[in-house]
């Protein structure tokens, strides 16, 4: 069984830098064909995806995010985490963590979440 | 930077058809998936690779992808199947829809 749960501040204030961990049972980042992702959602508005680091240490970010995110894993610890700087207002949201599939074919692969965490509200504010 | 658009809301009456789109261009060419998200709850997958249903899935959820189009369609709509619902796709990148919310009435 499959579980992830997302764990940091709840609150931090502008400027700052947000980490937030994600730690999962049931899977091993060092298995091949399994990652890890970030997801996050402003109150009443649609998901975004932040960043995912898969088995083979295959990371991607969000291009309009990317140089504020950062991406790790602790195999050991079954452990991801994200870092997020210079954190405004607009960055309150809950943050998921998920579970990633990446199927490939003709050479092209392509992500998608199928194990969501519970997610946490991180509120940015002074 | 590729964008994903879904109607902002549709609505079905309980034991018909819901059909939900999600447009992008060249959408057909990549694969697309589906999440469902209730009132306070985490995002469920319920579609990946346009069309195949995870384990645990009902069967009245299928999914198509073709030209510009990805569709969502409920077949038999119930109560319970009333959410929020994302597309996602992948181009450098993964990328949501802004969200179909479904109303059951």
């Amino acid at each position: 069984q499959i579980t992830l749960k997302e764990s940091g501040p709840t609150l931090v204030k502008p400027t700052q830098t947000l980490t937030l961990t994600c730690t999962f049972s049931g899977f091993s980042l060092s298995t091949s064909g399994v990652g890890v992702g970030w997801i996050r959602q402003p109150p009443g508005k649609a998901l975004e995806w932040l960043a995912l680091i898969y088995w083979d240490d295959d990371k991607r970010y969000s291009p309009s995010l990317k140089s504020r995110l950062t991406i790790t894993k602790d195999t050991s610890k079954n452990q991801v985490v994200l870092t997020m700087t210079n954190m405004d207002p607009v960055d309150t949201a809950t943050y998921y963590c998920a579970h990633v599939r990446r199927p490939c074919s003709g050479g092209s692969c392509y992500y998608y979440f199928d194990y969501w965490g519970q997610g946490t509200l991180v509120t940015v504010s002074s | 930077s590729y964008e994903l658009t879904q109607p902002p809301s549709v609505s079905v009456s309980p034991g018909q058809t819901a059909s939900i789109t999600c447009s992008g261009d060249k959408l057909g060419d990549k694969y697309a998936c589906w999440y469902q998200q209730k009132p306070g709850q985490s995002p469920v997958l319920v579609i990946y690779q346009d069309s195949k249903r995870p384990s645990g899935i009902p069967e009245r959820f299928s999914g198509s992808n073709s030209g510009n189009t990805a569709t969502l369609t409920i077949s038999g709509t119930q109560a319970m199947d009333e959410a929020d619902y994302y597309c996602q796709a992948w181009d450098e990148g993964g990328v949501f829809g802004g969200g179909t919310k479904l109303t059951v009435l």
